[in-house]
């Protein structure tokens, strides 16, 4: 299954919301989806799974929505930390794949 | 707190074998899977392969089919990857992570908590 994310960079000022999209090739239909955060030089970290549920201490500013083969990750009140590298990963049939990622820049 | 810890950057010769270990922390070693990942420069994340840590045979994915090996260490808590007939393409940072399933009953899992990462440079 093939991940398309887009946009491949967003540039968003402090406190506004950004809105980053993950489309499928196929179907998920149990929606095993999950987003993550990468700053550089840093591990991966797990913001979301099953497309809307929010990991541990994840700030609620984070929300993820959708099914099927379109899903998003909105990023509310936007801080200046949020700037990252945000991955899409679909574990719902194998073998698991990644999007490109999203770049987002906060100006 | 959940730690994994893998060792230290390599550097290696082309058609040369790599080993790098991740130790775990912090939780339940045997009622986890751990998986490996990789991320090439400037590339997205590609899943490399899992392994039971209570026990059953590792599982990897058919582009690794025939030169990746993982192994655990019950007695450390400690999973190893072994990649052999290295080429300038391993060049990446290799990650494992600990898999939480989806589901009861299915193998199907995201991925909670990463190591720090290490760095695999493949260079004549």
């Amino acid at each position: 299954i093939v991940l398309t994310q887009s946009p491949g960079t967003l540039s968003v000022s402090p406190g506004e919301t950004a809105t980053l999209s993950c489309r499928a090739s196929q179907r998920l239909n149990l929606n095993y989806l999950a987003w993550y955060q990468q700053k550089p030089g840093q591990a991966p970290k797990l913001l979301i799974y099953s497309a809307s549920r929010r990991a541990t201490g994840v700030p609620d500013r984070f929300s993820g929505t959708g099914s099927g083969t379109d899903f998003t990750l909105s990023i509310s009140t936007l801080e200046p930390e949020d700037s990252a590298i945000y991955f899409c990963h679909q574990y719902n049939d194998a073998p698991d794949t990644f999007g490109q990622g999203t770049r987002l820049d906060i100006k | 707190q959940v730690e994994l810890v893998q060792s230290g950057a390599e550097v290696k010769r082309p058609g040369a074998s790599v080993t790098v270990s991740c130790k775990s922390s912090g939780f339940t070693f045997t009622a986890y899977y751990v998986h490996w990942l990789r991320q090439a420069p400037g590339q997205g994340l590609q899943w490399m392969g899992r392994i039971q840590s209570y026990g059953g045979g590792p599982h990897y994915a058919q582009e690794f089919q025939g030169r990746l090996n993982l192994t655990r260490d019950l007695s450390t808590t400690t999973v190893y990857m072994e990649l052999t007939g290295l080429t300038s393409d391993d060049t990446a940072v290799y990650f494992c992570a600990r898999g939480r399933v989806a589901a009861a009953g299915t193998i199907r899992s995201y991925f909670d908590n990463w190591g720090q990462g290490t760095r695999v440079t493949v260079s004549a």
